[in-house]
């Protein structure tokens, strides 16, 4: 298995409260993902990164940032957190950007 | 656009064989995935298929038809284990991420 952690694992915030998540790998992976996953819609991609310092928005990167500052670490920032922002977060990585991606275990976030 | 059909649920018993549908609509197309995801864990990389073709890896394999943007995953003999929702991807236009389907959740029964 690709050595991939996310922390933390369960998160119940209240809404506008600030919220970062993070991703570790120890795999060297130049390319790093987040993605969301809520019943009725699948895996939706919110940010990407292919690069330290390198990230470009997915498909439903509304209402979150991201940041790179070294190849291990990926962050995902809720500024001011929402209940539609609710879901679990999985973050994944791959080694070039066709390559096959490996998750991480998930972040079930809560937002009250 | 992109779009990606999965049948959303589907049962089976052990021993069985069964196959999972997906089809896709997409441009530029640079290969389809299938992931496995057990209820409340990491979806766990199966197949990528780039050519036309069965690929088989084990009880699992995984068909491809770029000309008619379908492809299928065939379990065989079912196990409990296989009890999961199987994901299908494919490459944006871009060729930067994966869009998934909505997965079908396989349920297995002795």
């Amino acid at each position: 298995d690709a050595g991939i952690t996310q922390s933390p694992r369960h998160k119940v915030t209240e809404t506008g409260t600030p919220v970062t998540l993070r991703c570790h790998q120890t795999e060297n992976h130049r390319y790093m993902y987040w993605y969301r996953q809520d019943p009725g819609h699948g895996l939706r991609l919110i940010h990407y990164s292919y690069g330290v310092k390198d990230t470009d928005k997915g498909e439903v990167s509304d209402g979150y940032s991201v940041s790179r500052s070294k190849t291990e670490d990926f962050l995902l920032t809720l500024e001011s957190a929402t209940s539609s922002q609710t879901s679990v977060y999985f973050c994944a990585i791959s080694e070039s950007t066709t390559d096959t991606q490996y998750f991480g275990p998930g972040t079930r976030l809560t937002v009250l | 656009g992109q779009n990606i059909d999965q049948p959303t649920e589907m049962t089976a018993t052990e021993g069985a064989i069964v196959q999972i549908n997906c089809t896709y609509q997409t441009s530029g197309f640079n290969g389809l995935f299938w992931y496995q995801q057990h209820a409340g864990e990491a979806p766990t990389f199966l197949s990528y298929n780039v050519l036309d073709g069965l690929e088989e890896k084990g009880r699992f394999s995984s068909f491809l038809s770029r000309s008619k943007g379908y492809s299928y995953l065939l379990l065989k003999e079912l196990q409990m284990k296989d009890s999961a929702s199987y994901l299908c991807a494919v490459w944006n236009q871009a060729g930067t991420a994966l869009i998934f389907g909505k997965g079908t959740t396989l349920s297995v029964s002795s």
